[in-house]
């Protein structure tokens, strides 16, 4: 199960069934969105993104949903391996003015620590 | 080859100290960024560079002093840290600044830096 609270919030699965990582962003204007896996030790790893003219993209074992009228994006990792074990991190791509142009700018979400039970 | 690299991975240093931190990225992307990481919780920026110019520096103290010698190399200079500044240092890169294109962020291991 999920738990939230003062600490990362945890998801607990068996090893083979399916994770699914949720995440609420912030701002409407964010163009595009991306997930992190961060193993311990390690930085964030690219896994997936996703631009807010589509609501769905899938890679290899991983599916990433967009629902840009809550502003949630879910993150489904099918039959979970121990190796998955990690903190995945959303990350919302929002632009800023820079010598008349924009900067890319990545907001990250808090995190979610997902544990992959043998 | 999506590789950045990050030296030194762990610098232990006094209040008094000065050290820096380097990051070398040989994929051709124009923006480099420095980040920084507390335990459990999700990387903060810090610094950007972008086609060598500081872009963005998020009203960073200044005993943290950055540097693009080149497209390639980013330094972060410290000197007189604290020891609330102890924590996980990330660099990355990407191809562009962003703006219309996608701005993916690829990440070095961090140095994990204390500071006593």
């Amino acid at each position: 199960g999920e738990s939230v609270g003062l600490h990362l919030p945890t998801l607990s699965v068996q090893e083979g069934d399916n994770s699914i990582i949720n995440c609420a962003y912030s701002n409407s204007a964010s163009d595009y969105f991306i997930w992190y896996k961060q193993e311990s030790g390690k930085g964030p790893q690219f896994i997936i993104d996703i631009r807010s003219n589509m609501d769905k993209r899938q890679g290899q074992r991983v599916t990433v949903l967009l629902n840009k009228t809550v502003k949630h994006l879910s993150l489904q990792i099918a039959a979970t391996q121990p190796g998955d074990s990690a903190v995945y991190f959303c990350a919302e791509n929002t632009d800023r003015p820079n010598y008349g142009g924009s900067q890319g700018n990545l907001i990250f979400g808090k995190g979610t620590k997902l544990s992959v039970k043998p | 080859d999506t590789e950045v690299t990050q030296t030194p991975k762990h610098l232990v240093m006094g209040m008094t100290n000065k050290k820096s931190l380097k990051c070398e990225q040989h994929m051709g992307h124009r923006a480099m960024y420095w980040y920084k990481q507390k335990a459990k919780k999700p990387p903060e920026l810090m610094f950007v560079y972008s086609y060598e110019k500081l872009s963005i520096n998020e009203s960073v103290p200044s005993r943290f002093s950055p540097e693009c010698p080149n497209s390639s190399l980013l330094n972060l200079h410290l000197h007189a840290l604290q020891p609330e500044d102890s924590a996980l240092y990330l660099c990355a890169s990407s191809p562009g600044p962003g703006g219309l294109a996608k701005n993916i962020q690829y990440f070095g291991a961090g140095t994990r830096l204390s500071v006593l």
